[in-house]
């Protein structure tokens, strides 16, 4: 069965350093997404994107995060200068279509900030 | 944001019946999921309602009413392999969901 894949499963990093998390959305799916979970709280939104380009984001989602989708498999999450509060797991999910389509997650990268 | 209301914790005996409710706003609304998750992994998917009623697959079954802002997740014949968080997951937009904060299902012989 066709899965969301992401790397790395694990990212440490230091506070003001830029991060890459990378995902594989199951390959015949259009629509791709960002979550994000801190520890011991609620799954979060933070970008959707279609089409190259972003059809909706989160006000968590600000200058500091980007996305990206380099070619036709990898879609990616940039982090810019990475802050303490943005240590999280951050889950990718994809669907074959939009609204009300199922989403499906990816296992997720933990990130931890230092 | 859409406040989605979930309580929190539940302990059950295996083969029990468990009914875990949601509440959310109902503005702009498209449809409710609900995924599992089980510590430090991904939700998954388990089901999904757009009409109002009750949908059924095998053990677990979930019920929508859209002029409430309700649903609820049944799961029957409870296994150990159960205990998890269960999400509901109201969906907006382009597809965004908005997460409750889950409700912790503890599965005990």
């Amino acid at each position: 069965e066709p899965e969301v894949t992401q790397t790395p499963s694990h990212q440490v990093t230091q506070m003001g350093q830029e991060v890459i998390l990378r995902c594989v959305p199951i390959s015949n799916h259009l629509y791709f997404y960002w979550y994000r979970q801190i520890l011991g709280q609620k799954v979060e939104f933070l970008v959707s994107f279609y089409n190259n380009e972003i059809s909706e984001k989160s006000e968590i989602f600000d200058d500091q995060f980007s996305v990206e989708r380099p070619d036709g498999s990898n879609f990616t999450l940039k982090i810019r200068s990475t802050k303490l509060e943005d240590s999280a797991m951050y889950f990718c999910a994809s669907s074959l279509g939009g609204r009300g389509d199922t989403q499906y997650f990816g296992p997720g990268t933990r990130l931890t900030v230092l | 944001g859409q406040n989605i209301d979930q309580p929190t914790e539940m302990t059950a005996t295996e083969g029990a019946i468990v009914q875990i409710n949601c509440t959310y706003q109902t503005s702009g609304f498209n449809g409710l999921f609900w995924y599992q998750q089980h510590a430090g992994e991904a939700p998954t998917f388990l089901s999904y309602n757009v009409l109002d009623g009750l949908e059924e697959k095998g053990r677990f079954s979930s019920f929508l009413s859209r002029s409430k802002g309700y649903s609820y997740l049944l799961l029957k014949e409870l296994q150990m392999k159960d205990s998890a968080s269960y999400l509901c997951a109201a969906n907006y937009g382009n597809n965004r969901l908005a997460f409750g904060k889950g409700n912790q299902v503890v599965v005990i012989p």
